[in-house]
């Protein structure tokens, strides 16, 4: 069975400290593809990051930052320097490479960054 | 601007009262999608077209219908709406061949719905 778990419900920091949301998923493909995804307040979903599952080279995007581990199957998210607008629900998402391209979700991890 | 757009953003209605929302993308995209987003429940997928006039079911599509007779659009009809479909709705597309899969979802703004 595929599945994403993302344990940290919420998450509550001070502005300019640095955190990591986990994303821990489950399947038997060797071949598929991990998300993040924000949904800020105003409920949009965003995409942030695509990663296929041959690729394990760890992504930085200015202060975003993501470590894919296969060994530990993990696709973890780390912001530096957090600010308030970061202040968002953060999603990460399995895709399993099939012909329906159905992602399954993770529950979400609630951040909130304080000023 | 590349984008899926939505309409409507905010409804409300009461049970039984057919309503359609619809779905628009601009970015020539073969794949469309339409999810919903509860509590506790996290995004769950109604329906999925692969191409105009390829449409199927997803792992949650009772109480729902779709169509796809053009491209761009993908409206999802309810034909009779009933409280449990009180959701908060969105629709996404992407595209499919593989040599293009390094395209991600893009998602609308969602629709939220109140069936009472």
């Amino acid at each position: 069975a595929q599945k994403v778990t993302q344990a940290q419900t919420e998450i509550s920091v001070v502005e300019k400290e640095d955190v990591t949301l986990d994303c821990v998923y489950e399947t038997r493909d060797t071949t598929y593809y991990l998300f993040w995804y924000k949904q800020p307040p105003s409920g949009e979903l965003v995409f942030l990051i695509r990663r296929n599952s041959f690729d394990e080279q760890n992504e930085i995007s200015g202060r975003y930052s993501w470590n894919f581990q296969k060994s530990t199957s993990s696709f973890n998210f780390t912001i530096t320097a957090s600010q308030v607008v970061d202040s968002a629900v953060y999603f990460c998402a399995l895709d399993n490479a099939g012909n329906n391209r159905k992602l399954i979700w993770g529950l979400g991890t609630s951040l909130a960054v304080n000023p | 601007e590349a984008q899926v757009t939505q309409n409507p953003r905010y409804l409300i209605t009461v049970t039984g009262k057919k309503l359609t929302v619809t779905c628009s993308q601009n970015m020539n995209h073969e794949y469309m999608s339409w999810y919903r987003q509860d509590p506790g429940l996290g995004l769950r997928q109604i329906y999925y077209s692969m191409n105009v006039e390829v449409t199927d079911k997803g792992d949650v599509p009772e109480g729902y219908k779709v169509s796809r007779k053009e491209k761009r659009n993908f409206p999802l009809i309810l034909e009779s709406p009933s409280p449990n479909q009180t959701s908060l709705y969105f629709c996404a597309s992407s595209q499919t061949t593989s040599r293009s899969y390094n395209s991600p979802l893009h998602f609308g703004n969602g629709t939220r719905l109140t069936v009472t």
